[in-house]
């Protein structure tokens, strides 16, 4: 079955500018996570829905960041007024249950110049 | 405070040669800890999971070991390919009601960059 899809694979914004980045899960699956990777960094924690329930932003570095959950699927995540120091690879991953493996997107390259 | 340590940070091999991983983490109270493997430009891909009470389990040349009790993990890769060139993160969850990072408690190390040379 298809996994994880996210779009688009490569962004290049400048300084000031909103980006969307959006996320389709497996199918089913309930929990939808985003994560942040930067350069020779470890996976940081942005944000998690499950479900209808509210979603957990404690991981979200700012206010310019925010994402939604449309429907229980497709997921967006919007960065407003962008910054050089949120480029990075910005990783969705989805589980199908709020304990069970968490199976990632290839991921959204932003560069923001 | 919950951390995973990783090392070595980066490792260079012949292909064909076995290696070893390590993982140190101090997150408490500890649920599983898995193991994923990711290509250059791509996701972490789900290599193993363990839980308290596993020991040791394999997924075809790779076998991660677990002691709970020295909250060490370990990943061995057999043989290996050039196919193994990638990074490996372990990442350790934590169970109970307090929610550190994200719904799963997760904690990430900073990963192993593998490199198998022919």
């Amino acid at each position: 079955g298809a996994g994880v899809s996210q779009s688009p694979s490569n962004k290049v914004t400048e300084k000031g500018k909103d980006v969307e980045l959006r996320c389709d899960p497996i199918s089913g699956h309930t929990a939808l996570y985003w994560y942040r990777q930067s350069l020779g960094q470890g996976l940081e924690f942005l944000i998690y829905f499950q479900g209808n329930s509210a979603p957990d932003k404690s991981g979200l570095p700012s206010d310019r960041f925010s994402a939604e959950r449309t429907g229980g699927s497709v997921s967006t995540l919007t960065i407003q007024r962008t910054q050089q120091e949120d480029s990075a690879v910005y990783l969705c991953a989805s589980s199908l249950a709020r304990w069970d493996t968490q199976y990632f997107g290839p991921g959204t390259r932003l560069t923001v110049l | 405070k919950n951390q995973v340590e990783q090392s070595p940070q980066s490792l260079i091999i012949l292909e064909g040669k076995n290696c070893t991983l390590q993982c140190n983490y101090t997150v408490s109270p500890f649920s599983n800890l898995r193991w994923y493997k990711q290509d250059t430009g791509r996701g972490p891909v789900s290599l193993t999971i363990m839980t308290f009470s596993e020991n040791t389990k394999s997924n075809g040349r790779y076998t991660a070991t677990l002691d709970a009790d020295t909250k060490q993990s370990s990943l061995h890769i057999t043989a290996s390919q050039l196919s193994d060139s990638a990074s490996y993160i372990c990442v350790v969850s934590g169970r109970g009601g307090v929610i550190i990072q994200g719904a799963q408690k997760l904690v990430f190390g900073q990963g192993t960059r593998l490199t198998i040379n022919p």
